[in-house]
């Protein structure tokens, strides 16, 4: 099946600095790519929705200035968290469907996972 | 937007008995309803999905009911195995490439031998 892989798988950071987070798509064109979140025991909370080419589309709540996405090419999405604080330690997921805007889509497929922890 | 809603959050059964999963969405234009099972500290996998065009789904031992009308759906797993020990999550979305989509809360399954 179709592969997205994410980097770094941990990391780990002082108060204060950035953090970013590379999502790619290894075997197929992703216009658009998800990037979700999830608290310990959690379920996966939409952040955004990162389309290729544009301006990423932020869900209530979700700080566009602290959580940078970039997606400058069909295979490459990546998050940058601005000013990290412990309360932004988390499980970072992205994700890409497969299939065209307006038509069917498929399986979607997710990052191994980002996990980062703020101290 | 869509909400989606999961139960039970929890859910213990003997190894070998059948489990359920039941989810309810609110968005009537949602056509897509698939099933993750995610293990700790690893990403969502999909196990099973179904459209809105097909009522139910199977797969071995798993399967998926789609009720439009009521807006709910359902995993069956039958003949449980220690294996299928992790959290299962539901979800919803219309059925594009450009839609997110929205999971419910999550289901901690957990067979005993």
């Amino acid at each position: 099946g179709a592969v997205v892989s994410q980097h770094p798988s941990r990391v780990i950071c002082k108060s204060g600095t950035s953090v970013k987070i590379e999502c790619r798509s290894l075997d197929f064109q992703a216009t658009t790519m998800f990037w979700y979140r999830q608290f310990p025991k959690q379920s996966l909370m939409l952040m955004a929705t990162s389309n290729e080419g544009s301006k990423a589309t932020y869900e209530q709540g979700v700080e566009k200035d602290k959580f940078l996405i970039n997606h400058a090419s069909l295979t490459l999405s990546t998050l940058t968290v601005t000013s990290a604080h412990p309360e932004d330690s988390s499980f970072y997921i992205c994700s890409a469907r497969m299939g065209l805007a307006g038509g069917p889509a498929g399986e979607l497929f997710f990052g191994e996972g980002s996990r980062l922890t703020v101290l | 937007g869509e909400n989606v809603e999961q139960h039970p959050s929890t859910l213990s059964v003997q190894e070998g008995d059948s489990a359920v999963i039941k989810c309810t969405y609110s968005d009537s234009a949602s056509n897509y309803f698939p099933w993750y099972k995610q293990e700790l500290g690893k990403r969502p996998q999909l196990i099973i999905d179904i459209r809105s065009n097909v009522g139910e789904k199977k797969d071995q031992r798993i399967a998926v009911t789609l009720n439009k009308t009521a807006k709910h759906f359902s995993l069956h797993i039958t003949e449980t195995q220690p294996e299928d020990s992790a959290v299962y999550f539901c979800a919803a979305s219309r059925d594009t490439g450009r839609r997110a989509l929205t999971f419910g809360s999550g289901t901690r399954l957990q067979v005993q031998p």
